[in-house]
């Protein structure tokens, strides 16, 4: 069964760096998007991504994250200058005109 | 205020016991998501529903629109059953989720 991939599946950075997390979904999958999971917290949605451009975003995605789809088959997040809070599970997820999501097995991101 | 209420938040079980885990919700949705995230922390997405019931070998999901209500029935239940289980409405293009129930089924 098709999966979505997502790497590295542990990421450390200092405070301060750029990082960016690379999801590939599934091959003829519409919709793409990602999601956070701070440690112990709920799941909480972050953006939408229809058609190349961003569909729906929360108050969580502000200047600093980027999302883009380089190049039909990769999904990435880019956060710009990390901080501290930002250290959490970070899920991709896909979805057929349906909306149901296929999740990959996420990031977990620590910011030291 | 949560958007999204589960209840129980944790659950223990006796395998074979039936379990039933509820959702309420207090916003406008045009489907509700039923999720099941492993110890591991994948999530896997076990039905998406905006009426009625629907059925997948042991696990049953319902919804009640006019109540802003679902419930996710496991029938028979297994030790590998225990997972976190976890409500989530889409609003416009977004998932709200619930806090999770907490699952353990013991042999």
């Amino acid at each position: 069964e098709p999966e979505v991939t997502q790497t590295p599946s542990h990421q450390v950075t200092q405070m301060g760096q750029e990082v960016i997390l690379r999801c590939v979904p599934i091959s003829n999958h519409l919709y793409f998007y990602w999601y956070r999971q701070i440690l112990g917290q709920k799941v909480e949605f972050l953006v939408s991504f229809y058609n190349n451009e961003i569909s729906e975003k929360s108050e969580i995605f502000d200047d600093q994250f980027s999302v883009e789809r380089p190049d039909g088959s990769n999904f990435t997040l880019k956060i710009r200058s990390t901080k501290l809070e930002d250290s959490a599970m970070y899920f991709c997820a896909s979805a057929l005109l349906d909306r149901t999501r296929h999740f990959g097995d996420g990031t977990r991101l620590s910011i030291l | 205020k949560n958007e999204v209420e589960q209840s129980p938040q944790n659950l223990t079980a006796q395998e074979g016991e039936f379990i039933t885990i509820n959702c309420s919700y207090s916003v406008g949705i045009s489907a509700l998501h039923w999720l099941q995230q492993h110890p591991g922390g994948g999530i896997v997405s076990l039905f998406m529903l905006s009426s009625g019931k629907k059925k997948h070998g042991r696990l049953i999901a319902t919804i009640n629109i006019q109540e802003k209500h679902s419930s996710l029935h496991i029938t028979a239940s297994h030790p590998r059953d225990s997972a976190v289980y976890i409500c989530a409405v889409t609003y416009g293009d977004k998932l709200i989720f619930g806090t999770g129930t907490r699952l353990q089924v013991f042999p």
